[in-house]
């Protein structure tokens, strides 16, 4: 029972490449969702997608895109790089309207 | 802002100790209150939570305290473990869906043995 499973699990990136975060759950969840988390700054909501079809912009969407491929996918791009997009990425899945998303175990992203 | 503020920013503690964290807010609105816990290299993970109808709400040795009236609310891990060592989250929420919850910004817990 994987959950939710995101790739890479580290990345090293230069300023100014691009790059796709992938994340899928096996939890027949509606709702998906990519955070960010920072020293001293939490998890914070980048972006969502409510069901299949739908995404919306969180707290903090300068700088990224989302893909809701399927229901089981959710991919996050960074078109440019920068090096304050350096974090660790978790993507989230919960069904719909419930309150507790479950996460994946991270992306951690260096920009250079 | 921060819509929920978090202290300690870390805490350390004797094995048997009492280990408490304190998150405060102010929007009125909101409901639901979990905690989370992450583990190195892991994802943040569900541990307890509470809505503001109970002031007290206790799973084994985490128990969440709840002040509607302060705007606060704090976890309690008792007889703390070496295991129990992880980053902690306090978060809320006022509606449905999880793109409404915000979280503070953790409290790093180390328990000595």
């Amino acid at each position: 029972n994987a959950g939710v499973t995101q790739t890479p699990k580290f990345q090293v990136l230069k300023t100014g490449q691009s790059m796709t975060l992938q994340c899928a759950q096996d939890m027949n969840h509606n709702s998906m969702y990519w955070y960010r988390q920072d020293p001293g700054m939490g998890l914070r909501l980048i972006y969502y997608s409510a069901s299949e079809g739908t995404t919306d912009k969180g707290e903090v969407p300068n700088g990224y895109n989302v893909s809701r491929l399927n229901k089981r996918e959710f991919s996050l791009r960074l078109e440019s790089a920068a090096p304050s997009q350096t974090s660790v990425y978790f993507c989230a899945s919960s069904t719909r309207g419930d309150l507790i998303p479950h996460f994946g175990d991270g992306t951690r992203l260096s920009i250079l | 802002q921060q819509q929920v503020k978090q202290s300690p920013q870390s805490l350390i503690v004797q094995k048997g100790g009492i280990s408490i964290i304190n998150c405060a807010y102010e929007n009125t609105a909101f409901d639901y209150f979990p905690w989370y816990q992450q583990f190195p290299g892991k994802g943040p993970a569900l541990l307890i939570a509470i809505r503001p109808d109970v002031s007290e709400k206790k799973e084994g040795r985490f128990t969440i305290s709840f002040n509607k009236s302060a705007k606060q609310f704090s976890l309690h891990i008792m007889d703390s473990q070496p295991g129990d060592s992880a980053t902690y989250f306090c978060a809320a929420s006022y509606k449905t869906g999880a793109n409404n919850l915000f979280f503070g910004t953790g409290t790093r817990l180390t328990v000595i043995p």
